[in-house]
């Protein structure tokens, strides 16, 4: 079974703190997603990446980054956390051209 | 734009009764249509994936449904469980180019015993 894993299920920064979410996925997947997700609002994409140090912005770039340095781990960074940026955010891969994406469980991030 | 629109935002059903989520999307043109479960604090798992010709697919108690044509799908529940309750999400996803999909916003089932 394909794995993606998220370094973190709960965290709690403050506000102006540089913040890392790491994922890690351990079927060699080329494709690897940050999406964020909140009630009434469904999931949205962060960033995705189709290859190593390869980035593309998503719907809703502004405020974070990524880092793809090897192919099996793809970093979200937090430049500058702001308290709306308090959300549950879910990573995920797949294969290129494979129909299905896998997901993380989650980090459940709160900026206070 | 491409969209995808779901219906009812959330459920709530008794335990051993049947329901059925909507999906309606825009997304043109058409490549898959993909039903994820998303359990509380946990990530979209997928229950079934749709492509242009196939109209209906099981998985167990669950049957997705695709009318290509009204551009329509439909997750139909047999014999709730109270395991069943969950984020039921539909995703899209156009031919050749992006392999971004689009995602709908999730119906929230909840059974009760």
């Amino acid at each position: 079974d394909v794995k993606v894993t998220q370094s973190s299920r709960y965290l709690v920064k403050r506000t102006g703190e540089k913040v890392f979410l790491e994922c890690v996925q351990d079927m060699d997947h080329e494709n690897m997603f940050w999406y964020r997700q909140d009630p009434g609002l469904g999931l949205r994409l962060i960033y995705f990446s189709y290859d190593v140090k390869m980035k593309e912005k998503g719907d809703i770039p502004e405020g974070y980054s990524v880092s793809r340095e090897k192919k099996e781990r793809f970093s979200l960074i937090l430049e500058s956390a702001s308290t709306n940026q308090t959300s549950m955010y879910l990573c995920a891969s797949s294969l290129i051209g494979d129909q299905v994406i896998h997901f993380g469980d989650g980090t459940r991030l709160s900026i206070l | 734009k491409n969209q995808v629109e779901q219906s009812p935002q959330s459920l709530i059903i008794l335990e051993g009764k049947n329901c059925t989520l909507q999906c309606n999307y825009t997304v043109s043109p058409f490549s898959n249509l993909r039903w994820y479960k998303q359990d509380t604090g946990r990530g979209p798992v997928s229950l079934t994936i749709m492509t242009f010709s196939e109209n209906t697919k099981s998985n167990g108690r669950y049957t997705a449904t695709l009318d290509a044509d009204t551009k329509q799908s439909s997750l139909h529940i047999t014999a709730s469980q109270l395991s069943d309750s969950a984020s039921y999400i539909c995703v899209v996803s156009a031919q050749g180019g992006s392999y971004i999909p689009t995602f709908g916003r999730g119906t929230s089932l909840i059974v009760h015993p």
